[in-house]
């Protein structure tokens, strides 16, 4: 079955320390991956695709396929970026339509 | 431009009642597509509308279903509530079936 795992339930880091948010898929195929966040009290959305390789504010993340992960980084953390962070994978071998969703990440950045 | 839109923000309901759920996309997006996100089950795939057509369903029982208009705005039903269907319902929406999904704010189902 297909499956997105992020393995850390909660992250907590010191503002400008480095973060990394974990995500590992299982597929056969070639997924397409994305990162959402969910702020306090908003509503979730895109963060970047792996497709596009762009980085947004300050966050990248690369697509391994030999070690299927996709995580999350940013060189220095800083306390806006405390929110929700879920990987998602939105295809393996055919167009679903499905999003499959990790159980997703809080990252808490300390002052 | 206006994002996607969900109605109503809250709803109670009773075991056994049905609930229906609302969602306008982003104007120009023809794909709809509903989500649960159920305490500690994470986001669950319901449904995908697409022009008109469900294009693929999630593992829900069929008393979860719905419909897309022609203006491509959706509906969600859930008939014969059952107390584990207490979730909030994300919709999304997307230019293309295989584009990349915004969400709406969700409907917040209770049901007592």
């Amino acid at each position: 079955a297909q499956r997105v795992t992020q393995p850390e339930k909660l992250l907590s880091v010191f503002k400008g320390a480095p973060v990394e948010l974990k995500c590992n898929y299982s597929y056969s195929g070639s997924p397409e991956l994305f990162w959402y966040v969910q702020y306090s009290r908003q509503r979730l959305q895109l963060l970047l695709r792996h497709i596009s390789r762009e980085s947004i504010k300050g966050f990248t993340a690369d697509l391994n396929k030999g070690e299927t992960s996709f995580h999350l980084k940013k060189p220095f953390a800083q306390e806006e970026d405390s929110a929700m962070y879920y990987c998602a994978s939105l295809r393996g071998s055919s167009n679903t339509g499905k999003l499959i969703f990790g159980q997703g990440t809080t990252l808490q950045v300390k002052p | 431009e206006a994002g996607v839109t969900q109605s109503p923000t809250h709803l109670i309901k009773t075991r056994g009642q049905q609930a229906t759920l609302r969602c306008s996309p982003i104007s120009g997006h023809t794909s709809v597509y509903w989500y649960q996100q159920a305490l500690g089950l994470g986001l669950q795939f319901l449904l995908w509308y697409d022009e008109g057509e469900e294009r693929n369903r999630g593992n829900f029982p069929p008393r979860f279903s719905g419909r897309q208009f022609p203006n491509y705005s959706s509906e969600l039903n859930v008939n014969a509530l059952e107390l584990e269907d207490s979730a909030l319902y994300l919709c999304a929406s997307s230019l293309r079936g295989d584009d990349e999904q915004f969400f709406g704010p969700g409907t917040r189902l209770t049901v007592l």
